[in-house]
């Protein structure tokens, strides 16, 4: 157990739909990055928050957003959804070290 | 384009061979983290190596650093089934924020 947890563990939605992803970061931790990984695919870096502030965007699409709140858990909200955006996806936190953690991620699959 | 690349994708060995990976970045880093990761889970944490380190041992692991190359590699001596996973490298870049970006992954399948 990382200490990083996601909600919810699987999501089934039809295209068009709008979701809402969520992340709690390990105690302490002030980064939040999310990930995207498609099938059999390596992960895609989406964003990273530090606390509260995006600090890297990566290839997010802009049908996507995310945020980080003051109690540092973080939403990432997919929009219009497509067929494509099927994927797992992840979140993680870190701190100095930069030791990077991962939740168990959640599975979107979009009908 | 990813900054690491792992080298070879895909990877299939007996049960007790040592199982060698590469990764390959682009810019100065500050560490470099090994992930693995089984089938549709989460990711683990294997091992992080500084950029002012050149090699580090956790068990049956083995990481090198070699900064003027820009490589490093991951090798797993006396493999077993379990070992079975996708294997990600990660770098962060040296100076300014934390942005941690993955390669594409080896498939290592150790057959018993």
């Amino acid at each position: 157990d990382s200490g990083v947890t996601q909600t919810p563990k699987h999501l089934i939605t039809a295209t068009g739909q709008r979701v809402t992803l969520r992340c709690s970061p390990r105690s302490g931790d002030l980064s939040v990055y999310w990930y995207q990984q498609s099938l059999d695919q390596g992960l895609q870096f989406l964003i990273q928050y530090y606390n509260g502030e995006e600090r890297a965007k990566g290839n997010i699409l802009e049908r996507f957003s995310a945020q980080q709140f003051p109690d540092l858990h973080s939403e990432l909200n997919l929009s219009s959804l497509e067929l494509g955006d099927s994927a797992l996806y992840f979140c993680a936190s870190s701190v100095a070290d930069q030791r990077v953690y991962f939740g168990p991620g959640t599975r979107l699959t979009v009908l | 384009s990813q900054q690491g690349e792992e080298d070879p994708q895909a990877l299939s060995i007996q049960e007790g061979e040592n199982a060698t990976m590469n990764c390959s970045y682009k810019t100065s880093i500050n560490n470099l983290q090994w992930y693995r990761q089984n089938s549709g889970r989460g990711l683990v944490h294997l091992i992080l190596i500084r950029s002012n380190e050149r090699e580090k041992h956790s068990g049956r692991l083995r990481v090198t650093l070699d900064t003027s190359k820009k490589s490093s590699s991951l090798l797993i001596t006396a493999s077993r089934a379990a070992d079975t996973a996708s294997y990600f490298c990660a770098t962060a870049p040296s100076g300014g924020y934390q942005k941690v970006t993955f390669g594409t992954g080896t498939k290592l399948q150790v057959i018993p």
